[in-house]
């Protein structure tokens, strides 16, 4: 079984500052990818960054990336130069070696203030 | 296409009336995956597929949710005798490799049980 964990319910940062959302995952897997998903209050599924657990480097996509820190199974999101329409619920989700299950962590709910 | 569809965006049924859910992959995704998202924080795995074949149905309440991907034709979710429980969004996932590629989403499918 697999699990992710995102301590942080909900946060604030201030426009244009940095943020870092946290993720911790739980695998037996030696192999595995880890993503982030945004979810705006639109209600769609916006994919931002994808890991695989034999990169060396860390992702990154534009202002996103993703501090992947294996010995402690965690992958946490940051977003650089926050703006406005980066308020919404951030997912970090986990697939498993076999390819076949996607798993969510509970999300956490960023609001960004101007 | 370029981008998972889902039909209808939103679906309305009486309680016990069946309820049936479209998802066309992005051409060439071999996986599949179908999630249920009660609340705005929670999602559970319903069931992939790897083409036309189930890879992991361990998500889905087998009595009411049966789902199907058939070859020339959309993947379906269906729920038979509908309850208000199963109020929710439904999203689909298709993905090229989950090892290795993003795993994008649908636009989601609402379905209210009233």
């Amino acid at each position: 079984a697999q699990k992710i964990t995102q301590t942080q319910p909900g946060m604030f940062v201030q426009e244009k500052e940095a943020v870092t959302l946290d993720c911790t995952y739980d695998t037996s897997d030696q192999s595995y990818g880890l993503f982030w998903y945004k979810q705006p209050s639109s209600g769609e599924m916006i994919f931002l960054i994808y890991q695989g657990s034999y990169d060396e480097q860390n992702a990154t996509e534009g202002r996103y990336s993703l501090n992947f820190q294996k010995a402690r199974k965690s992958a946490n999101l940051v977003i650089s130069a926050s703006q406005l329409g980066d308020s919404a619920m951030y997912f970090c989700a986990m697939i498993n070696n076999a390819g076949n299950m996607l798993t969510f962590g509970g999300g956490t709910r960023l609001m960004v203030k101007p | 296409g370029e981008e998972v569809a889902q039909t209808p965006k939103h679906l309305v049924r009486g309680e016990g009336q069946k309820a049936k859910l479209y998802c066309a992959p992005i051409k060439g995704h071999s996986y599949v995956f179908w999630y249920q998202q009660v609340l705005k924080n929670e999602f559970k795995f319903l069931i992939s597929f790897q083409n036309e074949n189930v890879f992991d149905e361990t998500g889905m309440p087998k009595e009411r949710f049966s789902a199907k991907c058939l070859p020339n034709s959309p993947c379906s979710l269906e729920i038979q005798a509908t309850k208000l429980e199963d109020s929710a969004v439904y999203f689909c996932a298709s993905s090229q490799s989950p090892r290795g590629q993003e795993a994008f989403f649908g636009q989601g499918t609402r379905l209210t049980v009233v």
